[in-house]
């Protein structure tokens, strides 16, 4: 099983709310990984959990919360957001080793009002 | 500084043909790794294809070849036989790190258009 989930593959907020996205998978990877990508743009690294440390991209805002409930599991919890947060969230994982790729989920598109 | 290069905002290829998407990339690590993901309008990032800094031949895999110049800091894919199906947006990326605190860095990115 090669398949990392995403979950919700759409998400429409207020800037009030407050939610949360979620991604599995079951390949026995120990680096799990979050992206935010805007329109025509690469991929920016957001947070990186490898061997239950948690890596924090300086310039992510607070806003923005990372949690790793397990090994399998990596959610990013969603509060205050601004319009500038709209954008495709990829959730990846990878082995942790040398020669490791990342495979990707299918992405969650937020949109925030 | 830029570590990863594309300097090909977008490509256009006749189907059947071959084209190369170029990436540079610049590091002064010993081992690395070098990848290529294709992103079709959908936004999933698929990946294709991977060179390890230490390794001697070019990496292969169906019609997505990598043209590795190590001296060069170059790490082109060659797609053959075009398809229509290949028009995507091809990210070049490169690993950095050390083992359990690996980052992947990406390219900005070539839009490849293939015409019938």
């Amino acid at each position: 099983d090669t398949e990392v989930t995403q979950t919700p593959k759409h998400l429409v907020m207020g800037m009030t709310n407050k939610k949360s996205l979620k991604c599995e998978q079951h390949m026995g990877h120990r680096a799990m990984y979050w992206y935010k990508q805007k329109a025509k743009k690469p991929p920016e690294l957001m947070f990186v959990y490898s061997y239950e440390k948690l890596s924090i991209n300086e310039s992510v805002p607070s806003r923005f919360s990372p949690e790793c409930p397990n090994s399998s599991l990596l959610n990013l919890h969603l509060h205050a957001l601004q319009p500038e947060d709209s954008a495709l969230y990829l959730c990846a994982s990878s082995s942790g080793l040398r020669f490791g790729e990342q495979f990707f989920g299918p992405g969650t598109r937020l949109t925030v009002l | 500084a830029q570590k990863i290069t594309q300097t090909q905002p977008g490509m256009f290829v006749q189907e059947k043909e071959a084209v190369t998407l170029d990436c540079t990339y610049d590091t002064s690590d010993q081992s690395y790794g070098l990848f290529w993901y294709k992103q079709p309008s959908s936004g999933e990032m698929i990946f294709l294809i991977y060179q390890g800094s230490y390794d001697e031949q070019n990496a292969t895999e169906g019609r997505y070849s990598l043209n590795f110049q190590k001296a060069r800091k170059s790490a082109n894919l060659v797609i053959s036989a075009s398809q229509l199906g290949d028009s995507a947006m091809y990210f070049c990326a490169m690993r950095e790190g050390n083992s359990g605190t690996y980052k992947y860095i990406f390219g900005t990115g070539t839009r490849l258009k293939v015409l019938a």
